[in-house]
């Protein structure tokens, strides 16, 4: 069956340090991983996708298929940056459900 | 764009009493509509897929007769909830998916349901 992991239920780091909420899936195929956010009070919305291989609000993402991880980093951590962060996996391009993992609460102090 | 509204967005209702959740699409149409639920300080869990004109998908022990689905109209699905009861009480999310070449789902607020 399908999984995904995120080990952390709570990262908390200072303004201007580094981020890396982690992310692993297990999954026989080739799936597609996404990453998704939730500002205090507002609904769940799209971070990035691994296929998409950007960057957004200084996030990104690498697929690595040999751990099975798909962490997401941020060199310099912003207040408003804290917020849920959700990892999910689809089984295949534009046809499946997502599957999401426990989610990370990312605090950010100033 | 691709904005999903969700209505009522909390309802507090009587062990026994049916409740009806509303998905719209605003500004698309949505071919595919999911419902989640998601349970204090944890993930969402799917519960059903349902697409414009069909019966809905619903995952591995999801009650059908328990959570109606209906997606009669590309823009609205419902989430009826019969004959609730306490444990029922969660917050419920429904997301929209605007076409086949799309894998993006844009989710909808959530519905805060509370059963006496």
């Amino acid at each position: 069956a399908q999984r995904v992991t995120q080990p952390e239920k709570l990262l908390s780091v200072f303004k201007g340090a580094p981020v890396e909420l982690k992310c692993n899936y297990s999954y026989s195929g080739s799936p597609e991983l996404f990453w998704y956010v939730q500002y205090s009070r507002q609904r769940l919305q799209l971070l990035l996708r691994h296929i998409s291989r950007e960057s957004i609000k200084g996030f990104t993402a690498d697929l690595n298929k040999g751990e099975t991880s798909f962490h997401l980093k941020k060199p310099f951590a912003q207040e408003e940056d804290s917020a849920m962060y959700y990892c999910a996996l689809s089984r295949s391009y534009n046809t499946d459900k997502l599957i999401f993992g426990t989610g990370t609460r990312l605090q950010v102090f100033p | 764009g691709a904005v999903v509204s969700q209505h009522p967005s909390w309802v507090i209702c009587k062990s026994g009493t049916s409740v009806k959740i509303e998905c719209r699409s605003l500004d698309f149409q949505a071919t595919t509509m999911f419902w989640y639920r998601q349970f204090p300080k944890q993930s969402l869990m799917l519960m059903a897929t349902s697409n414009e004109g069909s019966k809905a998908t619903y995952e591995q022990g999801v009650e059908k007769d328990k959570f109606l689905i209906n997606h009669a109209s590309l823009t609205l699905s419902t989430l009826t909830v019969t004959s609730a009861h306490p444990e029922d009480s969660s917050f419920y999310i429904c997301s929209a998916r605007w076409g086949a070449q799309a894998n993006e789902q844009f989710f909808g607020p959530g519905t805060r349901l509370t059963v006496l």
